[in-house]
């Protein structure tokens, strides 16, 4: 079975440009959520998606967006880039948010984001 | 604020060795305590969980124990190899699982 996919792999930018990172879950998950990694840390909460809607939201600002598609896949925008946006994007899916174990989060292989 | 605070940032030890990360949280609302392994390039990987319900869990070489009272747990790697080197990180949930809180990481090195 296909683990969580994202798209691309990496990927280089100007500041003031805007971004569009993809992410395919888990055949039959329907909850995607998404994290900022920046190097050395741990990843840092954004959004999760569960059922077309908003589940979660993380503390970033509002140049941050995302949506889940009715496939359950997922996208995350982001305007205005900064330099400090520079980061490892991670995608996480699962089965059912609220569902006990069925809530574990699967990660996908992220998206190297480098905003110069 | 830094809602899970891990500890120490960076580990080596000899293979065979028994390493141990810890981990502490304040929000006595988290009830899903999980740890990642991560290694360069790829994304964390769920290694094993832990609920508040249980003190210790095993899979395989893999060990949590978990001091509710305390708000802290730990991982214990047994009989550590070379390719358990890799970058590992704790995590803490409430039981609506929307929102994941990660400490900050422990580079693990297993020497040969």
């Amino acid at each position: 079975d296909a683990g969580v996919t994202q798209s691309p792999t990496h990927l280089i930018k100007t500041r003031g440009q805007h971004v569009t990172l993809r992410c395919s879950p888990i055949s039959g998950h329907k909850s995607v959520s998404w994290y900022q990694q920046v190097l050395g840390q741990g990843p840092q909460f954004i959004f999760q998606y569960y059922e077309k809607e908003e589940r979660g939201r993380g503390n970033f600002p509002d140049r941050f967006s995302a949506r889940q598609f009715p496939n359950y896949s997922s996208e995350l925008n982001v305007n205005a880039l900064l330099l400090g946006d520079s980061a490892l994007y991670l995608c996480a899916s699962s089965l059912d948010p609220e569902g006990g174990l069925a809530g574990e989060q699967y990660f996908g292989p992220g998206t190297r984001l480098t905003v110069t | 604020q830094q809602q899970v605070k891990q500890s120490p940032q960076s580990l080596i030890v000899q293979k065979g060795g028994i390493p141990i990360i810890n981990c502490a949280y304040e929000n006595t609302a988290f009830d899903y305590f999980p740890w990642y392994q991560q290694f360069p390039g790829k994304g964390p990987a769920l290694l094993i969980a832990i609920r508040p319900d249980v003190s210790e869990k095993k899979e395989g070489r893999f060990t949590i124990s978990f001091n509710k009272s305390a708000k802290q747990f730990s991982l214990h790697i047994m009989d550590s190899q070379p390719g358990d080197s890799a970058t590992y990180f704790c995590a803490a949930s409430k039981h609506n699982f929307n929102k994941f809180y990660f400490g900050s990481g422990t580079k693990l090195n297993v020497k040969p």
